[in-house]
Order: C-alpha cells, then structure tokens, then sequence
C-alpha cells in the first residue's frame, strides 16, 4: 500500500529552537496538506499545496511558521522559533482532489514537545 | 467559528449493536462530505464518503447518510465491533471553493464494548 511518511516521528526541543518537520507523499498526488491535531481542538488546518504550489497557509502563524514545497517527493513545516503552545501531533495529509475521488490519506505524524 | 461540529465527544455502544455518529455543518458551500477513523499513534484514514447530490452511501457495515436541509450528516456502523473502537471524525469539502479543502470536527470517540 502507498503511504505518506513524516519525519521525525517524536521532536522534543526546547523553547526558542527551529523546527523542521517533513513529509514524503504519495507519488501521483497533486494535493499536500498540514494538518495539526492539538488535546483542545480537532484537525486544524494549516497550509496546502496543490501541483507544489502554496494554495492556503491561512492557518498558521506567519511570522512563525512556514511551509514549503521543494519537490514533489517533500513538503517540509518549519517552526522557528518554537513555543511551548506549539505542543501538538502535526499531520501531513496527501490526495488527488476532483469529483468523487474520495479522501486523503495521512501520515502517522509528528509528535511535537516543546519544553 | 466551527463549521464542522460534533456534539458528542463520546460513544459507548455493546458489540453487535448500532452505533450512530453524528455531524452537522454551517457553510452552505460544502457538498462533499468524509468520515475518516484515527487509531492512537496513528494518522487518520479515510472511511467512506457522500456527496451532496445522494442522501445515503453504504459500504459494507458502514453507511452515511446526508440531511442537506439540515445541514446534518451521521455514520451508522452495524453491527458494532471491538475493534471500531477508534475517534471517528466528519469532514466537509467544497469542490468550488477552496477546492480540496477539508474542514474537520473535533472527532467522536467510539467505544465498542464486547
């Protein structure tokens, strides 16, 4: 079965250092989103990317975090400089998006812990 | 402003039983409608689907149905298993705006008892 992996699979870190998270999709898809799953909140949407282009980084905060694109095999999330309130499981989602093509498939996550 | 809700944080149901999930939405906007299922440590994946233009899509045990005037939407899953014990999350997408872009509730976690 194709899968979408995310590295690393726990980041600990303390307050203030830069984090880079990264994610390889499924070959063939257009659509990469990031999603960050927090104990207070459901799936919330960050950024996405469709044919590698940036479509939507509504969701996170700009003057922290960035995402990109460099290639069709990585989509990174960066965090610098990381906040304790930046604690949360960070999915990476992939998808082919049309009528009727059904959902995306998500990686297994980051972990992340900053101290 | 949530535009996906699910009302219950929690499920508890015996095995062989029914178990209903329930969703409901704001944005008049979406038309594609996913229920995806998380195990712990693990990401969510993709259960089953509905568009808007059916009121009912089954698959195997598990089918949804679609309230478009209510804007609601719920998954029954029969008969319940142990090993459906998982948070179960709605998800809501319009293909004309924001194409692809799925918006989440906060998940309902099921509990199938033996």
């Amino acid at each position: 079965d194709a899968r979408v992996t995310q590295t690393p699979r726990d980041k600990v870190t303390e307050m203030g250092q830069e984090v880079t998270m990264r994610c390889q999709p499924i070959l063939g898809h257009n659509t990469v989103f990031w999603y960050r799953q927090t104990m207070m909140q459901g799936l919330e949407l960050l950024a996405y990317f469709r044919n590698r282009a940036p479509l939507d980084d509504s969701g996170m905060p700009k003057d922290r975090f960035s995402a990109e694109m460099p290639d069709a095999t990585l989509a990174t999330l960066k965090i610098q400089p990381s906040e304790p309130r930046d604690s949360a499981v960070y999915f990476c989602a992939s998808g082919l998006v049309g009528p009727g093509v059904g959902g995306y498939t998500f990686g297994s996550g980051t972990r992340l812990t900053v101290v | 402003d949530q535009q996906v809700k699910q009302n219950s944080p929690s499920l508890s149901v015996q095995e062989g039983r029914i178990s209903i999930l329930n969703c409901d939405y704001t944005n008049s906007m979406f038309d594609y409608f996913l229920w995806y299922k998380k195990y712990p440590a693990e990401g969510p994946t993709f259960l089953i689907s509905i568009s808007s233009i059916k009121d009912k899509n089954e698959d195997g045990r598990f089918t949804v149905f679609l309230n478009k005037s209510a804007k609601h939407l719920s998954l029954h899953i029969v008969p319940s298993q142990p090993g459906d014990s998982a948070v179960y999350f709605c998800a809501a997408r319009g293909f004309n705006t924001n194409a692809g872009k799925s918006t989440f509730g906060d998940g309902t976690t099921l509990t199938v008892k033996p």
